[in-house]
């Protein structure tokens, strides 16, 4: 039971570009999302959040857009570094809750 | 700090085998996870810990145990393996277990069950 979905397992941007990442989600419980970065070889770490109340955060290059009806998020990246080549992986919670269910993840890679 | 650590990186088992997975934190974190990954799957939660003694099953418990014997250390125990188990198991530590609090993770243990 994928509550969280990333249906696209790669994307290739080239340097410079927007990267946009998307995910959906269908459990209307979830309040709290949140995007994972993983390098290989390495855990996950944490790169941004948004919280139901809001539909937009932004962090420096990064940031992440919240669409609550269509229950969908995504992260756009701008501009695009190599060094964001990386699996990105989009999480959801309850806000008190941790259990978090995470999406198979994206294979973004950024070309010089 | 080092953070999250996990041992060992990589482990072939036979399949019956049993091992336990390391994992340790110096964060003085009270919740700890543990997470599997399987190929082209999300990560999912196996067992957490919201302090010493203190366990509970998450998403995908079956087949493994843990224990929480001091704050720094949460072990999980694979008592007889099996080919399904075969994934890469991620350790995390968060300070409470808030999602808004951000979980540090483990750099993961690659597990072949033959």
């Amino acid at each position: 039971d994928q509550q969280v979905k990333q249906n696209s397992p790669s994307l290739s941007v080239q340097e410079g570009r927007i990267s946009i990442l998307n995910c959906d989600y269908t459990n209307s419980m979830f309040d709290y999302f949140l995007w994972y970065k993983k390098y290989p070889a390495e855990g996950p770490t944490f790169l941004i959040s948004i919280s139901s109340i809001k539909d937009k955060n932004e962090d420096g290059r990064f940031t992440v857009f919240l669409n609550k009806s269509a229950k969908h998020l995504s992260l756009h990246i701008v501009p695009s570094q190599p060094g964001d080549s990386a699996v990105y992986f989009c999480a959801a919670s309850a806000y008190n809750n941790n259990d978090m269910r995470f999406g198979a993840g994206t294979r973004l890679t950024v070309k010089p | 700090n080092a953070g999250v650590t996990q041992t060992p990186k990589f482990r072939i088992l036979k399949i019956g085998q049993s091992m336990t997975l390391q994992c340790a934190q110096d964060m003085n974190h009270n919740y700890m996870y543990w997470y599997r990954q399987d190929p082209g799957m999300g990560l999912k939660l196996i067992y957490y810990s919201v302090g010493a003694g203190i366990t509970d099953k998450g998403e995908v418990p079956n087949g493994y145990n843990v224990s929480r014997s001091t704050t720094e250390d949460f072990p999980l125990r694979l008592e007889l393996a099996a080919p399904s188990q075969t994934s890469v198991y991620f350790c995390a530590s968060s300070y409470s277990g808030r999602a808004t609090d951000t979980q540090y993770f483990g750099p993961g243990t690659r597990l072949t069950v033959l």
